[in-house]
């Protein structure tokens, strides 16, 4: 079945790095997202990774796609107190097939 | 550039009726998929509409119901409503059906006592 599996909770220090994992479990996977939830708003596409990709990098964020292993990572360089939010991980299948897979979602905290 | 739109914000409905909830997409996008995230979860897929039909749906019973417009904005409706189906619910537009883009709205947040 699908299944996608976060960590719930991170904490960093401002300034430091944040690396949010992600695992999951269909194999045909096509696309692997992170998006962010603020609380009380909807959901931000930070990101979105192609299956057939290991990495990409858009400004403080990294993405890192293990397909063997069935991992994702977002790495979020000199992180700030804006950061602060829930990270989720989703993935689409492949095929004819419309619909994300979430996971629960990884709260960030960012200390100052 | 309009983002997606919900409205209403907030709504609070009593066990047994039945509630409508709106969604216009962003400018340029004809899909509209809709999805339920209850507290603490991730979301989860309730259906998605393109040219005005039903493509594809999650694991929701037949109380949930939607449609799309012409002008591409869409409605979901709730009848019945039980306690279980208080959540947030978000709507999700793009371009064609199989697009890999998505865009979410604020929501609407559905409390039914």
């Amino acid at each position: 079945g699908e299944d996608v599996e976060q960590s719930l909770f991170l904490s960093v220090r401002e300034g430091d790095s944040s690396v949010i994992n992600c695992t999951y479990t269909d194999s045909s996977s096509t696309y692997l997202y992170w998006y962010k939830q603020e609380p009380g708003a909807g959901l931000q596409l930070l990101t979105y990774i192609f299956s057939n990709m290991d990495m990409k990098q858009d400004q403080r964020l990294t993405v890192l796609l293990n397909k063997k292993d069935k991992h994702l990572s977002l790495r979020i360089a000199d992180t700030q107190t804006g950061d602060s939010a829930i990270y989720f991980c989703a993935e689409r299948s492949a095929g004819n097939n419309r619909k994300l897979i979430w996971g629960l979602g990884t709260s960030l905290a960012v200390n100052p | 550039d309009a983002g997606v739109t919900q409205s209403p914000t907030h709504l609070i409905k009593t066990r047994g009726q039945q509630v409508t909830l709106r969604c216009s997409p962003k400018s340029g996008h004809d899909t509209v998929s809709w999805y339920q995230q209850a507290l603490g979860q991730g979301p989860q897929f309730i259906f998605q509409y393109y040219e005005e039909e039903e493509r594809q749906r999650g694991n929701f019973p037949d109380r949930f119901s939607g449609h799309q417009f012409p002008n591409y904005s869409s409605e979901l409706n709730v009848n019945a409503l039980l306690l279980g189906d208080s959540a947030l619910y978000l709507c999700a537009s793009s371009l064609g059906q199989f697009s890999y883009e998505q865009y979410f709205g604020p929501g609407t947040r559905l409390t039914v006592t």
